[in-house]
């Protein structure tokens, strides 16, 4: 089946360390997507790569970090600097199509800062 | 329309009925729009998109209305069911050219039966 994965679907994780969320797609799209969900509000984007080896910045960036080696493969990580980094996580994935075509999405990582 | 802190907009009709869900988008700019169904602890699922160049779009059950004069988009329902409970998001393309999408914060619809 086509389509994206994350994993987990639920992490818990100690004030002041790191982790890593892991988005995985099929699909063959070049662009990828992370956004943050809060309760109540809509997805803000973290960061979006739109090919291989290149990647940009979003609206709330600080204290997270990302990676696209490969093109199925962008993994997020939420570092010790987030300030309030407990979310909801979802990963996107879309072709390239001049601003025009959806994005797909992951089921999501709940992120719990204990 | 918006939400403040941890209360969506809530849309509650009885089954059967059809369900208008509306959102007012930012950019003038905009040229492309969709509308998402996300259920409670999943990611977002598409319903319908409609490009700069339409009034109008129909899907299967689903009609989605694009007034540009007054920046407004909705999303129309017909005979909604249980299954339709969910919250629905409209995005927009801002008119650039990366594919980001701007989101709106979300309509709570609920089904009663």
């Amino acid at each position: 089946d086509g389509g994206i994965t994350q994993s987990p679907k639920y992490l818990f994780r100690k004030e002041g360390q790191n982790v890593t969320l892991s988005c995985e797609q099929n699909l063959n799209h070049d662009a990828m997507y992370w956004y943050r969900q809060d309760p109540g509000q809509g997805l803000r984007l973290i960061y979006y790569s739109q090919i291989v080896n290149d990647f940009q910045k979003g609206d709330i960036a600080e204290g997270y970090s990302v990676s696209r080696e490969k093109k199925e493969s962008f993994p997020l990580t939420v570092t010790s600097a987030q300030k309030n980094p407990t979310a909801f996580y979802l990963c996107a994935s879309s072709n390239r199509g001049g601003g025009k075509v959806e994005q797909f999405f992951g089921p999501g990582t709940r992120l719990t800062v204990l | 329309g918006e939400s403040v802190g941890l209360h969506l907009p809530t849309l509650s009709v009885q089954e059967g009925d059809n369900s208008i869900i509306n959102c007012a988008y930012s950019n003038s700019a905009s040229d492309y729009f969709i509308w998402y169904k996300q259920e409670s602890g999943k990611g977002p699922q598409f319903i319908i998109d409609i490009r700069s160049n339409m009034d109008k779009r129909q899907g299967q059950r689903v009609t989605v209305l694009l007034n540009k004069t007054v920046k407004h988009l909705s999303l129309q329902i017909a005979a909604t069911q249980p299954g339709d409970s969910a919250v629905y998001f409209c995005a927009e393309n801002g008119g650039g050219a990366t594919n980001k999408l701007i989101f709106g914060t979300g309509t709570l619809l609920a089904v009663q039966p």
